[in-house]
């Protein structure tokens, strides 16, 4: 059964840093790239970037390109996104994906549960 | 980046009515477009994708057409359990956009 599943809730000042990780199983993590969405509260959703575990490469979304970092681990499943110095506006859920390992083929066929960030000073 | 205006934002429906969303790609995206269902608190399901091709497992009430520009997500018979938000999905061209969602009550 394939299955991601993400790290838990965070609480955190502006200013601090952060990388919250998703975990696949149920397939060979390698074989499919993983993205990011961004959900703020009572909001849609927004492509954040997405990252080959195979080989690291990562492509951003050009509204979070600089802001956040998308790295993985194959040797553990586990991919992550991270920011070195969180805003208040960075308050929202994310969710992991996984999708075919293809620039053309973008289909969200698995997510993660979601993990809430909230920024409050 | 490609601009993807789903109507309407909202709907309310009946049992057994049937339910059609639009969603318009700002340029051709000729199939590469997905629907996903989110609801209140869980993370969102692909239900369809290219268009018109129904993910594993979905129910057969739900199905999608289109191309180009133009693209069409109908409930033909939905249920109280569909209550929930939907979103299109384009992947013509990177950064990847999402429709602002169609929230479908279903009474």
């Amino acid at each position: 059964e394939v299955q991601l599943v993400q790290s838990g809730a965070e609480v955190k000042k502006p200013g601090e840093s952060l990388r919250i990780s998703c975990k696949s199983s149920g397939y060979r993590f390698t074989d499919y790239w993983i993205s990011w969405v961004r959900q703020m509260p009572g909001k849609g959703l927004e492509w954040m970037g997405r990252i080959d575990p195979s080989d690291s490469y990562t492509t951003y979304s050009p509204s979070f390109q600089g802001h956040v970092i998308i790295s993985a681990d194959k040797s553990i499943n586990t991919a992550y996104l991270q920011w070195n110095s969180l805003k208040a506006s960075d308050t929202a859920m994310y969710y992991c994906a996984r999708h075919c390992a293809s620039s053309t083929c973008y289909i969200f066929d698995y997510w993660g549960q979601g993990t809430l960030v909230t920024v409050s000073s | 980046d490609i601009h993807m205006t789903q109507s309407p934002s909202s709907l309310s429906a009946s049992v057994g009515d049937r339910v059609t969303i639009t969603c318009q790609a700002s340029q051709d995206i000729g199939k590469y477009l997905n629907w996903y269902q989110q609801k209140l608190g869980k993370a969102p399901k692909l239900l369809i994708y290219d268009a018109s091709n129904s993910e594993t497992g979905v129910p057969s009430r739900f199905s999608g057409r289109g191309s180009g520009t133009d693209f069409t997500f109908t409930i033909s018979s939905p249920q109280p359990e569909d209550s929930a938000t939907y979103y299109c999905q384009q992947y013509d061209n990177l950064p990847l956009t999402f429709g602002g969602g169609t929230k479908v009550e279903i009474k």
